[in-house]
Parts: structure tokens; sequence; C-alpha cells
């Protein structure tokens, strides 16, 4: 089974900073690397799929990158309305989707 | 607008059964993958269960293999999951949600299934 690492688990940071999250496989998934967000008492929502494309009506602040095993969601300027835990997702079967144990985002 | 509600959480006692279910509108179910995914209280997101967009493929993980089961009617854009053997630390909020090649798209809002004497 493919295990999946996010780090940190915890991270503080001030408006208009630029954020970086990161996930990690166990083995190679070809991408197939989604994020979500999920704010308190809330479902959880879509943010990028594919390492690096977003989502309808996802502002353009948010981007993904990366291959292999290693992946980041970044925040190009932190807005109070991103504080939430962050979900990475590998989905390189249909047989066994993984979630990352989550980020949590707040404001300093 | 794009629906998803789940139905039919509640408190059930250890060894029990529960169904889940989940009403979709607003999007074309039967042509989409659909998936149960849980979250523990205060913990992460696990995915339960995933079915094909014809019902003829469902996927588990070990934690839940043999005691849960995904099924679908497409006539009613309606998703279940029943869920048998119950045990403590199946205890969570269960959310329906649409899997496709560009991810867990559409969400529901969740219904919290706690498993306690």
């Amino acid at each position: 089974d493919i295990q999946m690492t996010q780090s940190p688990s915890f991270l503080s940071a001030s408006v208009g900073e630029r954020v970086t999250l990161s996930c990690r496989a166990s083995q190679n998934i070809n991408k197939y690397l989604d994020w979500y967000q999920q704010k308190l008492g809330e479902a959880p929502k879509l943010l990028i799929y594919n390492t690096n494309n977003l989502h309808t009506g996802i502002p353009s602040r948010f981007s993904g990158s990366g291959s292999g095993t290693d992946y980041t969601l970044t925040i190009s300027s932190l807005q109070p309305e991103d504080v939430a835990t962050y979900f990475c997702l590998q989905r390189n079967s249909w047989r066994m989707d993984t979630f990352g144990a989550g980020t949590k985002l707040e404001l300093k | 607008e794009v629906q998803l509600v789940e139905s039919g959480g509640g408190l059930v006692q250890p060894g029990r059964s529960l169904k889940l279910s989940c009403a979709a509108s607003g999007f074309t179910f039967s042509n989409y993958y659909m998936a149960w995914v849980r979250q523990a209280p205060k913990k992460g997101l696990e995915w339960v269960a995933t079915i094909s967009t014809s019902g003829s493929r469902t996927y588990y993980p070990d934690s839940v293999k043999g005691r849960f089961t995904i099924s679908r009617d497409n006539a009613k854009s309606s998703l279940y999951l029943q869920m048998n053997s119950l045990k403590s630390e199946d205890t969570a909020t269960y959310y329906c949600a649409s899997r496709g090649n560009s991810g867990y798209g559409y969400w529901g809002q969740g219904v919290m299934v706690t498993v306690s004497s």
C-alpha cells in the first residue's frame, strides 16, 4: 500500500506570506496527487488535482507542483480565509486511494 | 447546483449494522465513479470505498473490507454504504463524493455515525 507523509503537521504564517506545504508518497504516484482544503466544520473541498491543475473557482494564489514521490502545495500570498487543514490525496490506482494526515494552517 | 446529501447516520451498538444513503443532483450521476470517505472526530480523512459507474467494480481498504458494501442506483442517482459488524473505530463523519479523473470534485456535507454501547 502507498503511504502519504505530509509536512509540516502544523504551520503558522502571516497574512501575505508565501506558504509551502509538502506531501511525500512511499512510491511513485505518477502525478496523481490532489490537494484538499477543509475549514472547521465543513466538508473538504478540492483545490488542485493531478499535481498542478487548479479546480474550478479556486484562486490563482494556490498552485501545485511535483513528480514521482514528492509534491508541493504553494499559497503565494496567504489570506485570512486560507486558515484550514490541507490534505493531500494520491489516486494512482482505482483500487486504493490514500490521504495524507494533513497540515493545519493558522495565522500568526 | 450540484448537491450530495447523505442520510442514515446515527448511534448504533457495536456489532450491529447501518446503511448510509447519498442522494445526488445537479450532475450526471451515472457518469461518475463515486466514493465514501470518513473522518473520525478530530482526525484526518480516510478513504472507505469506491464504486465504478455501472457498479460492477468496487474497492475497499483492508480496514472495512468484508464488512462494508458500497452500491449505487443510477436510476435514482443514489449511492449507498451498507456497514455491518460495526466497531467503535468506525465512529466518524461519513462523506460521499464523486471520484473522477480530476479528483474528488463534489462532496456531501457528511453524516455522523457513532458506534457505542
